[in-house]
C-alpha cells in the first residue's frame, strides 16, 4: 500500500461549489503539506502543518483552507471553487526529524473546475 | 526573485548517453537542502536525490548524481546511461532556513530519451 494516499484522484466540479481533497499517510510523519501544480509549472505551496495544532499558510493560500484532523490526515478545502483553481494538487509529508527534510508526495488529485 | 532556475525547458537525448539537467538557486541562508524530483507522465512526484549545503561530497543514488557547486550556486542532476524510462519532467527544489516551511520548485525540464 502507498505511504501517502490522496482522495479523490480526479474530480470535476462547478464554479461556486465547495469541495474537499483528502490526504492520509502511514509514514508516521509529523509534517504535512499541500501543493498545487499548474500545467507547465513547478509546485507551489498552499498550506503546511507541523502537527495537529499547527497550521501555516504557504505562498498561495487565498481561496483555500485546511484541516489537520489527526497526525495522519490533512484535508484541503476549496470553499467556493473557481476555474483558475483547476490544477494538480499534491499532498506531501516529511519527518522533520532528520537533516534532509525530504518530502514524500502522494499520487496527486487532478481537479477541474468548470 | 526566482529562487530556483531551470534553464532547459526541454531536452532530447539519445538512449544510453549521459544527461545533465541544470539547476541554479538563490538563497542567503547557510543551511539549505537541494532536491531533485522526477514526474513521469502519470503525474506522481518521485524523489530522486538530496544534497545538503554542508555536504562535502556530491550526492549519488544509483544512476543519479548531483553536481553541487556551492560557489556558483548550482546543483545539476546527472543521469548516467540514460534509459527510455527516464523520459519525464524533472524538478529541482530547495528548502532553506529551518526547512519546515515547504520546498521551492523550479519550473522543470522535460527530458525525452530517444531510442
Amino acid at each position: 500500500d502507498a505511504d501517502v494516499t490522496q482522495t479523490p484522484r480526479n474530480r470535476i466540479t462547478k464554479t461556486g461549489k465547495r469541495i474537499m481533497l483528502e490526504c492520509s499517510q502511514t509514514k508516521g510523519h509529523d509534517r504535512m503539506y499541500w501543493y498545487r501544480q499548474d500545467p507547465g509549472l513547478g509546485l507551489q505551496l498552499i498550506y503546511y502543518s507541523f502537527d495537529v495544532k499547527d497550521i501555516n499558510k504557504g505562498e498561495i493560500s487565498d481561496g483555500y483552507s485546511v484541516s489537520r484532523q489527526a497526525q495522519a490526515k490533512f484535508s484541503l478545502s476549496l470553499e467556493s471553487a473557481i476555474p483558475n483553481q483547476t490544477a494538480l494538487y499534491f499532498c506531501a509529508t516529511s519527518d522533520g526529524d532528520g537533516s534532509t527534510e525530504t518530502q514524500y508526495f502522494g499520487p496527486g488529485t487532478r481537479l477541474l473546475v468548470l | 526573485a526566482q529562487k530556483i532556475t531551470q534553464t532547459q525547458p526541454g531536452m532530447f537525448v539519445q538512449e544510453k548517453e549521459a544527461v545533465t539537467l541544470d539547476c541554479t538557486y538563490d538563497t542567503s541562508d547557510q543551511s539549505y537542502g537541494l532536491f531533485w524530483y522526477k514526474q513521469p507522465s502519470s503525474g506522481e512526484m518521485i524523489f530522486l536525490i538530496y544534497q545538503g549545503s554542508y555536504d562535502e561530497q556530491n550526492a549519488t543514488e544509483g544512476r543519479y548524481s548531483l553536481n553541487f557547486q556551492k560557489a556558483r550556486k548550482s546543483a545539476n542532476l546527472v543521469i548516467s546511461a540514460s534509459q527510455l524510462g527516464d523520459s519525464a519532467m524533472y524538478f529541482c527544489a530547495m528548502r532553506d532556513g529551518g526547512g519546515a516551511d515547504g520546498l521551492t520548485f523550479g519550473k522543470g525540464t522535460h527530458l525525452i530519451i530517444q531510442p
